[in-house]
């Protein structure tokens, strides 16, 4: 059965800081690993990684997988407060579906 | 160009009442999806549509049924609703087939409380 696993959970952080995220994941037929930043509605997209050790970026967020350790990371730089939701990890393997891990929900203060 | 649209926003039912949820794209994608999600469960899928005319389940499919009713829109139907199917339903659409690397958007989402 695949299965994708976020840590933490939670996590609380003060304005400025520099958080990491991660995700691992067993399955088959491996695909893609997604990222999505929900903020109380839609999950909106932010990252799709495909191949090992290529780093993508967009502003102060930036991800990477690693697919012989089956993991990703997302970091954020210089959180702000709007930066405040749940990121969810997603993998598509050959089949049509993403199946989800639980998000890690991410709050950050003043 | 409204992307993924998802009516109602809000509903309550009583336990044994059926409903509609309606979803529409305007993207042309060919997949469509209905997810729900539940507090510490993330998203979970319960049926989706590949293409038009087709329909298979997913991983938590009992107690809902859904139509393809055209390249536009995927209704999820719960015939007789349950409290266990109080939730938040999204649905999504992505560009093509399965072999593709394309990302999934997703609609508002659909408040569904069945009391």
């Amino acid at each position: 059965e695949d299965k994708v696993v976020q840590s933490p959970l939670s996590l609380v952080v003060h304005e400025g800081d520099t958080v990491t995220l991660n995700c691992s994941y067993e399955v088959t037929n491996f695909r893609s690993l997604l990222w999505y930043k929900q903020e109380k509605k839609a999950p909106t997209f932010l990252f799709m990684l495909t191949s090992s050790g290529i780093e993508k970026k967009s502003g102060r967020l930036s991800s990477i997988l690693d697919k012989k350790e089956l993991f990703s990371i997302l970091n954020i730089t210089a959180t702000q407060t709007g930066d405040s939701a749940v990121y969810l990890c997603a993998v598509k393997n050959s089949g049509y579906a993403l199946n989800f891990g639980k998000g890690t929900s991410l709050l950050v203060t003043p | 160009n409204a992307g993924v649209t998802q009516t109602p926003k809000f509903q309550v039912l009583k336990t044994g009442q059926s409903m509609t949820l309606q979803c529409a794209q305007d993207m042309n994608h060919n997949s469509m999806y209905w997810y729900r999600q539940d507090p510490g469960m993330g998203l979970r899928l319960i049926y989706y549509s590949a293409s038009e005319g087709t329909t298979d389940k997913g991983e938590v499919p009992n107690g809902y049924n859904v139509s393809r009713l055209n390249k536009r829109e995927f209704s999820l139907r719960l015939e007789s609703a349950a409290p266990s199917q109080t939730s938040v339903y999204f649905c999504a659409s992505s560009p093509d087939d399965r072999y593709s690397y394309n990302e999934q958007f997703f609609g508002p989402g659909t408040r569904l409380t069945v009391l």
